[in-house]
């Protein structure tokens, strides 16, 4: 099946403490994002990836950090400085072909720190 | 800062009636307008989308209408079904790369 895989579905963490959600596709598109999701709120855009080895910050980039060393895959950090991390984080996929601009999305990751 | 502003928050609808759901933008570059829907605990999944240069698109019971004038699009579910609640997200696209502004998101119920 192809698709978006993010792991774990649930993640609890104490304050202070560093953590890094993983994200991984088999759709072959170039381009990755990490969304997070707060009630109310919409979707906010944290960091997006063109292709491999680049990414650019999105909306809201302080406290997270990223990498893309595979084309398949998108980890997400969430430092101990992002003041208020606790919320559902969506990662998305979208192939870098002209005229074609849906964006697929994965199941989320429920972040908790207390 | 690019925004697209979604309305109403939330939105209950008898069975067998009409859900609608409006969103408006302001940024005159953007270029793709998608309607995404999200179930509880999932991923937002694409439901239907449109280029601005076209008034409205069909798909079953869903049919987005746009108004390139007025900077407005919107989202009428025909015929709602329980099945339908979820929540539902508007989107806007600019013009370079496959970025995408999110609206808020209305929560739709449909009471049986």
């Amino acid at each position: 099946d192809g698709g978006i895989t993010q792991s774990p579905k649930y993640l609890f963490r104490k304050e202070g403490q560093n953590v890094t959600l993983s994200c991984e596709q088999n759709l072959n598109h170039d381009a990755m994002y990490w969304y997070r999701q707060d009630p109310g709120q919409g979707l906010r855009l944290i960091y997006y990836s063109q292709i491999v080895n680049d990414f650019q910050k999105g909306d809201i980039a302080e406290g997270y950090s990223v990498s893309r060393e595979k084309k398949e895959s998108f980890p997400l950090t969430v430092t101990s400085a992002q003041k208020n991390p606790t919320a559902f984080y969506l990662c998305a996929s979208s192939a870098r072909v002209l005229g074609t601009y849906e964006q697929y999305f994965g199941p989320g990751t429920r972040l908790t720190v207390t | 800062q690019q925004q697209v502003k979604q309305s109403p928050q939330s939105l209950i609808v008898q069975k067998g009636g009409i859900s609608i759901i409006n969103c408006a933008y302001e940024n005159t570059a953007f270029d793709y307008f998608p309607w995404y829907q999200q179930f509880p605990g999932k991923g937002p999944a694409l439901l239907i989308a449109i280029r601005p240069d076209v008034s409205e698109k069909k798909e079953g019971r869903f049919t987005i209408s746009f108004n390139k004038s007025a900077k407005q699009f919107s989202l009428h579910i025909m015929d709602s079904q329980p099945g339908d609640s979820a929540t539902y997200f508007c989107a806007a696209k600019g013009e370079y790369g496959n970025k995408l502004v999110f609206g808020a998101g209305t929560i739709l119920r449909v009471k049986s």
